[in-house]
């Protein structure tokens, strides 16, 4: 099973300021065939389910404010908010979708400081 | 617009047996691998099965092989799950997920449901 290691498991960042959730898979999510890495970010709000952020590690999704990035490659991994609002208190997961069992990341609880 | 609508939890005993109902609509359900994702309450997210467009594959994690069934049927638009031999540490709201793109590799869960709650509880 590839085990997906996010750290730091919470972070407190003043509104503005930036904030970085590392994401680490024990072994490569990167498919030679299409050069595209397996990896997704998901923010997830208290009572709801969770929403899709970054798909293919770097890729953001319609919608999604262009302060949330992704980065990385093979087996290490970065989503940056470049300057946090108060709306984006959340817990964000990392996920690989490369092989099965299909696995997430233990989570990153974002917070005001 | 995109919905996926889940149904069918509840308080069951341990040993017990539930099926949750995922309703799809808005898009071709018949073009996408769908998912099961579970969540324990307080904790996080944990990929549960999935199945092809054509229900010729399907892939669970180690623990629920051999209790959990996924199915679907594209003429009604259905995902669904039968949990047999439910236990305790399968309590969590259990989430239906699209896969964002229609093709034979897994992209990601771009769409979800809202979740339905299933208890494992003497």
């Amino acid at each position: 099973d590839i085990v997906m290691t996010q750290s730091p498991d919470s972070l407190a960042v003043s509104l503005g300021e930036r904030a970085t959730i590392n994401c680490k898979s024990s072994r490569s999510v990167l498919y030679n065939s299409n050069n595209k890495n397996f990896l997704a970010w998901y923010q997830q709000k208290p009572g709801q389910p969770p929403k899709l952020l970054i798909s293919w590690a770097s890729t953001r999704e319609s919608g999604v404010p262009d302060r949330f990035s992704g980065s990385g490659s093979g087996t290490d991994f970065t989503l940056t908010i470049s300057s946090l609002q108060a709306e984006d208190v959340a817990v964000y997961y990392c996920h690989q979708y490369y092989n099965s069992p299909l696995t997430f990341g233990g989570g990153t609880k974002v917070e005001i400081k | 617009e995109v919905q996926l609508v889940e149904s069918g939890g509840g308080l069951v005993q341990p040993g017990g047996s539930l099926r949750l109902s995922c309703a799809a609509s808005g898009f071709a359900f018949s073009n996408y691998w769908m998912n099961w994702v579970r969540q324990a309450p307080g904790k996080g997210l944990e990929w549960v099965a999935n199945i092809k467009q054509d229900g010729s594959e399907k892939y669970y994690v180690d623990s629920v092989k051999g209790r959990f069934t996924i199915s679907r049927d594209n003429a009604k638009n259905s995902l669904y799950l039968q949990m047999n031999s439910l236990r305790a540490e399968d309590t969590a709201v259990y989430y239906c997920a699209r896969e964002i793109e229609s093709s034979n590799f897994w992209s990601g869960y771009g769409y979800w449901g809202q979740g339905t709650l299933v208890t494992v509880s003497s």
